[in-house]
């Protein structure tokens, strides 16, 4: 039974195209984060959203753009995707809105070309 | 600017040896410090974390130290093993608040225990 999950796992493709990626969790949480890992390992939260309401909404380009179809799900929409958009994508959830044990997923290598 | 600021980068210790790994923030408003470990490929995930009304929070090997005056905290880690291996993050966060849910990480600490 995985907590939260994300597909796809690997990502791979061209400069300008489109991408989503989606995660799922199905710990009842009410709360769910996207953030990257760039390749040094530093980990910054992009977004989060309660119960389907953006909370937290980082200095990101407004070409990434997530959408929460309910308190379950957080997919995230990238466009015209660059070079630097190149990381590991992880979706969170956690419990309270603040900052309670936050449950990462397995992460998304987006590889950019 | 960075939030929170961890040490060192890395760290390399023997087998049954102590690992231990700092961390510093400025903001006082920071109200709950967790300790994250992350294994190649996969997630953080949250190993110990503690608030400040406390100054010790232990958990089996896994021990958080806090001193709020130098608003410093550390992760010690007793009788390291190989599994222990990982990279690991301070963290820290306001808590309830206008940033609800906002963690602040360090930069990571990679650790390797040699058998």
């Amino acid at each position: 039974d995985t907590a939260v999950s994300q597909t796809p796992k690997y990502l791979v493709t061209q400069m300008g195209n489109d991408k989503s990626i989606k995660c799922e969790q199905n710990l009842g949480h009410d709360t769910m984060y996207w953030y990257k890992q760039d390749s040094k390992k530093f980990l910054k939260i992009m977004f989060s959203y309660n119960n389907k309401e953006l909370i937290i909404n980082e200095t990101v380009p407004n070409r990434f753009s997530p959408k929460s179809p309910d308190k379950a799900h957080l997919n995230l929409h990238i466009n015209s995707l660059e070079l630097g958009d190149s990381a590991v994508y992880f979706c969170a959830s956690s419990q309270l809105r603040d900052a309670d044990e936050q449950y990462f997923g397995p992460g998304t290598r987006l590889t950019v070309t | 600017q960075q939030q929170v600021k961890q040490s060192p980068q890395s760290l390399i210790v023997q087998k049954g040896g102590i690992s231990i790994i700092n961390c510093a923030y400025e903001n006082t408003a920071f109200d709950y410090f967790p300790w994250y470990q992350q294994f190649p490929g996969k997630g953080p995930a949250l190993l110990i974390a503690i608030r400040p009304d406390v100054s010790e929070k232990k958990e089996g090997r896994f021990t958080i130290s806090f001193n709020k005056s130098a608003k410093q905290f550390s992760l010690h880690i007793m009788d390291s093993q190989p599994g222990d291996s990982a990279t690991y993050f301070c963290a820290a966060s306001p808590g309830r608040g206008s940033t609800l849910g906002r963690l602040y990480f360090g930069r990571g600490t990679q650790l390797t225990v040699w058998p």
